[in-house]
């Protein structure tokens, strides 16, 4: 079956520009998150999902990102005002549900260029 | 606060045993996680350890000891294709936070 999808897989904006990025987590996966990913280091926490609601925002580094899944299925994660420290890769990731062992199927990542 | 620490980088010969330790301090804890990353690719899940011990699946194991806040991954019979970064995840205990260290890039040589 697919798999986690996002889109687009690059996007070059300039400063103060506004993105949406896009995943289609695997169907019937209740759970999704959102990380963004720099050179080197680990993935970061933005936020996670579970249905239609954001369980846990706590990740959001500022007001600028925000984030909506309305179906309870495709996710957009909406960047105001973009910043050049907000280049990075950013990676969808959903599971069946939110806890216990259910592993994370990430998808392929968006790479944001803020010029 | 949160912290997770790995090795920055390991070097292991093809058809050895490499140990990738994390140590983590963490608000909560609701499981531990190892994920390979291949450059330019998306994480893969390997591993889950919420109990102490050890958790076998094939050429990987991972161990977790709770009380030491420490974990590792052991692969074992190493081939070229495990050149990887290994990454260490914890899942806090207050929700869906899921913390990750800054992951191993490990290198197999022939």
């Amino acid at each position: 079956g697919a798999g986690v999808s996002q889109t687009p897989s690059n996007k070059v904006t300039e400063k103060g520009k506004y993105v949406e990025l896009r995943c289609d987590p695997i169907s019937g996966h209740t759970a999704l998150y959102w990380y963004r990913q720099s050179l080197g280091q680990g993935p970061e926490f933005l936020i996670y999902f579970q249905g239609t609601g954001a369980a846990d925002d706590s990740g959001l580094p500022n007001d600028r990102f925000f984030a909506v899944r309305p179906e309870g299925s495709v996710s957009t994660l909406k960047i105001q005002r973009t910043e050049r420290g907000d280049s990075a890769v950013y990676l969808c990731a959903s599971s069946l549900t939110g806890g216990g062992s259910n592993e994370q199927f990430f998808g392929p990542g968006t790479r944001l260029t803020v010029l | 606060g949160q912290n997770i620490d790995q090795p920055t980088e390991m070097t292991a010969t093809e058809g050895a045993i490499v140990q990738i330790n994390c140590t983590y301090q963490t608000s909560g804890f609701n499981g531990l996680f190892w994920y390979q990353q291949h450059a330019g690719e998306a994480p893969t899940f390997l591993s889950y350890n919420v109990l102490d011990g050890l958790e076998e699946k094939g050429r990987f194991s991972s161990f977790l000891s709770r009380s030491k806040g420490y974990s590792y991954l052991l692969l074992k019979e190493l081939q070229m294709k495990d050149s990887a970064s290994y990454l260490c995840a914890v899942r806090d205990n207050y929700g869906q936070n899921f913390v990750f260290g800054p992951g191993t890039r490990l290198s197999v040589l022939p």
